[in-house]
């Protein structure tokens, strides 16, 4: 599985836009980019999934670059509801990800009012 | 329906005792897994299934066991539980086991062995 980097944590306040970026340099050509979003005591939930340019749903953008390498989620007008940990994995469909479903420390994003 | 469900959602136990976390899907889907969640940390992966009566090991499987007689049940046992197993425990469900499916992860059993 790609190798992914992404900030620990992230401060942000009540409206502003957050963009947190995890780095996969060794992305494969079938590799998806998956993020989750794990509330305080909470299981994680799917947020958003692309694989290249960019991808919006009701809760998030992602924008991914040309060369795949990174990828980074934007969260519009965060409230305090938005405050959790997020995490980006990369992989794809194919058989050698099985059962291998990994999760790093994520990124810990912290909404002020 | 549900989604998937863990039962109970707290748990205290002594040392040496042994329990089982119930986990169960209406989604009817084939894979199934269980992690644990320590304090600052990622979840890292216990066991998980492919299927009704297909276990594998995941990364830290020691003190563990599962079964899966059904597609919709998958229930994790502590054989004789530890300090060390004091976590919060997650159980997912999707469709596949590849890491572009979509899980679906279940509420939580918080843990503590004293």
């Amino acid at each position: 599985l790609a190798k992914t980097t992404q900030p620990i944590s992230m401060d942000s306040y009540e409206g502003q836009e957050v963009n947190i970026t995890c780095s996969h340099n060794n992305i494969a050509t079938n590799d998806y980019i998956t993020w989750y979003q794990q509330f305080p005591s909470q299981g994680p939930r799917f947020i958003i999934q692309g694989y290249k340019t960019k991808v919006t749903n009701e809760v998030a953008s992602l924008f991914i670059p040309a060369d795949r390498k990174s990828s980074t989620l934007s969260l519009p007008r965060v409230s305090l509801s938005d405050t959790a940990v997020y995490y980006c994995l990369v992989g794809g469909y194919g058989s050698s990800n099985t059962g291998k479903l990994i999760f790093g420390q994520g990124t810990t994003l912290q909404v002020k009012p | 329906n549900a989604g998937v469900t863990q039962t109970p959602k707290f748990q205290v136990l002594k040392t040496g005792q042994s329990m089982t976390l119930q986990c169960a899907q209406d989604m009817n889907h084939e894979y199934m897994s269980w992690y644990r969640q320590d304090p600052g940390m990622g979840l890292r992966l216990i066991h998980y299934s492919v299927g009704a009566g297909i276990t594998d090991q995941g990364e830290v499987p020691n003190g563990y066991n599962v079964s899966r007689s059904t597609t919709e049940d998958f229930p994790l046992r502590l054989l004789s539980a530890a300090p060390s197993q004091t976590s919060v425990y997650f159980c997912a469900s999707s469709y596949g086991l590849r890491v572009a499916d979509t899980q679906y992860f279940g509420p939580g059993t918080r843990l503590t062995v004293l």
